[in-house]
């Protein structure tokens, strides 16, 4: 069955990056386009990239965060960079197909916490 | 762009039906069928639920359905049970050509 594992995290001072890792399995990962999804303590999901053919970023990380994908290792990848308190979250990688398509597998998370 | 509207919180006794509503705009939910509605249980990875607006994965009880109407999708579950206790989330694509979530709906099951 699908499983996808999320490694990376930790805390970070402000200004600072940080590379997450989502290992896949179970699937032809380079038949699917993939999501980065974000949840602050306490609060609810906000859908973070996408990737296929093509990258999409939400407004509040663009031109910050990259999204990118090695086919041969089967894994996802998240550079977040200048990091901003405000990034602090728990970050899922979900499998999707098209960026119109629904998050159909997740992960459990890995913890970003950005603070001096 | 502005998350989709749910409300905070809704409630129902087991075996009663509930309705959960997910509000956008006709730049997502009102022109797209794309909705999809996704069940969270404390300290666990979101489980999707309906996709499409009305379409049920594989292995999710019948008890639950979806719809829209307009710029409002809607999740119903029927025949409460103990076990539906969760946070709700809806999500939508938009023409911005992003994917938008609503803020999230706590049900209680009394």
């Amino acid at each position: 069955q699908v499983q996808l594992v999320e490694s990376g995290g930790g805390v970070v001072q402000p200004g600072g990056s940080l590379r997450l890792s989502c290992a896949a399995s179970g699937f032809t990962f380079s038949d699917y386009g993939m999501h980065w999804v974000r949840q602050a303590p306490g609060k609810g999901l906000e859908w973070v990239a996408f990737d296929a053919t093509n990258k999409f970023y939400a407004d509040s990380v663009k031109g910050r965060f990259t999204i990118s994908r090695d086919n041969s290792k089967n894994t996802l990848y998240l550079q977040m960079n200048s990091l901003r308190t405000e990034d602090t979250a728990l970050y899922y990688c979900a499998k999707g197909n098209f960026l119109r398509s629904p998050f159909d597998s997740w992960g459990q998370g890995t913890l970003v916490t950005v603070s001096s | 762009q502005s998350a989709l509207t749910q409300p905070a919180s809704v409630s129902g006794s087991p075996g009663q039906s509930i309705t959960i509503s997910c509000t956008g705009t006709s730049s997502d939910v009102g022109v797209y069928n794309y909705v999809s509605w996704y069940q969270q249980h404390p300290g666990k990875a979101p489980k999707l639920m309906i996709y499409d607006v009305i379409y049920r994965p594989s292995g999710v009880s019948n008890r639950f359905s979806g719809s829209k109407s307009g710029n409002t999708a809607s999740l119903t579950i029927s025949g409460l049970q103990a076990e539906d206790e969760a946070d709700y989330y809806c999500s939508s694509y938009t023409s911005s050509i992003t994917v938008i979530f609503g803020g999230g709906t706590k049900l209680a099951v009394l």
